[in-house]
């Protein structure tokens, strides 16, 4: 177990919905990241926070995408006007395992499966 | 940039043989991570081994092992006695505090037959 817990497993929308996930890290005031990986590829960061800083955005995380972490606990990652394309799984991770202190590695959750129709 | 390449989309291994999984990767940086994950079919990331650049010797961890070869920028993970629970895909990654992000490759989906 990771202690990194992501609601919803999965989500279904059709075109143009918005849509939010949430991540919740076991530790605070640590580093949390999101990737989003599609089928049968790697996965490909998109942003992270420090606490509650954003301090890197991907290029692929377009003007509808946003996120935040709110006094450095779980975070949210909403996508607006939904495309076909945004389809993927979202992961989230941190870098502070369930016991011990901040490393250099991540730690990922289950992620959330999208499904645009 | 750093990138990261694994050039065996596919692998498979007898149960209780030795597979060895290839990952190459390009950084002009000398202080990175080095890791392999292992993803199981409709589960979790999960880490299976860390290595940092600094450190001349290869991590082990009970049957995984790496040769970490520094010069070349070759880092291949060696899974022995494998076992039908090492079914997954496997993603090699790099790390450095200057990208501050991980950076995976294409992944090798490795099936163990009984």
């Amino acid at each position: 177990d990771t202690g990194v817990s992501q609601n919803p497993r999965h989500k279904i929308t059709k075109r143009g919905q918005n849509v939010t996930f949430r991540c919740d890290p076991i530790s605070e005031h640590n580093r949390l990241y999101w990737y989003r990986q599609t089928l049968g590829q790697g996965p490909e960061f998109l942003t992270y926070f420090q606490n509650e800083a954003q301090l890197e955005k991907s290029r692929l995380l377009s003007d509808r995408f946003s996120a935040e972490r709110p006094k450095g606990s779980f975070s949210t990652l909403e996508i607006q006007r939904t495309e076909q394309g945004d389809s993927a799984m979202y992961l989230c991770a941190t870098d502070t395992p369930p016991s011990g202190d901040r490393t250099d590695t991540q730690y990922f959750g289950p992620g959330t499966r999208l499904t645009v129709l | 940039a750093q990138t990261v390449t694994q050039s065996q989309p596919e692998m498979s291994v007898q149960e209780a043989e030795t597979v060895t999984l290839s990952c190459t990767y390009d950084t002009s940086e000398n202080n990175y991570y080095l890791f392999w994950y292992k993803q199981p079919p409709s589960r979790q990331m999960i880490l299976v081994i860390r290595q940092e650049a600094y450190k001349q010797q290869n991590a082990t961890e009970n049957r995984f092992s790496v040769n970490f070869q520094k010069a070349a920028k070759s880092f291949s993970l060696k899974i022995s006695d494998s076992q039908l629970g090492d079914t997954a895909m496997y993603f090699c990654a790099f790390y450095s505090s200057n990208t501050g992000k991980l950076i995976f490759g294409q992944g090798t989906t490795l099936q163990v037959k009984p």
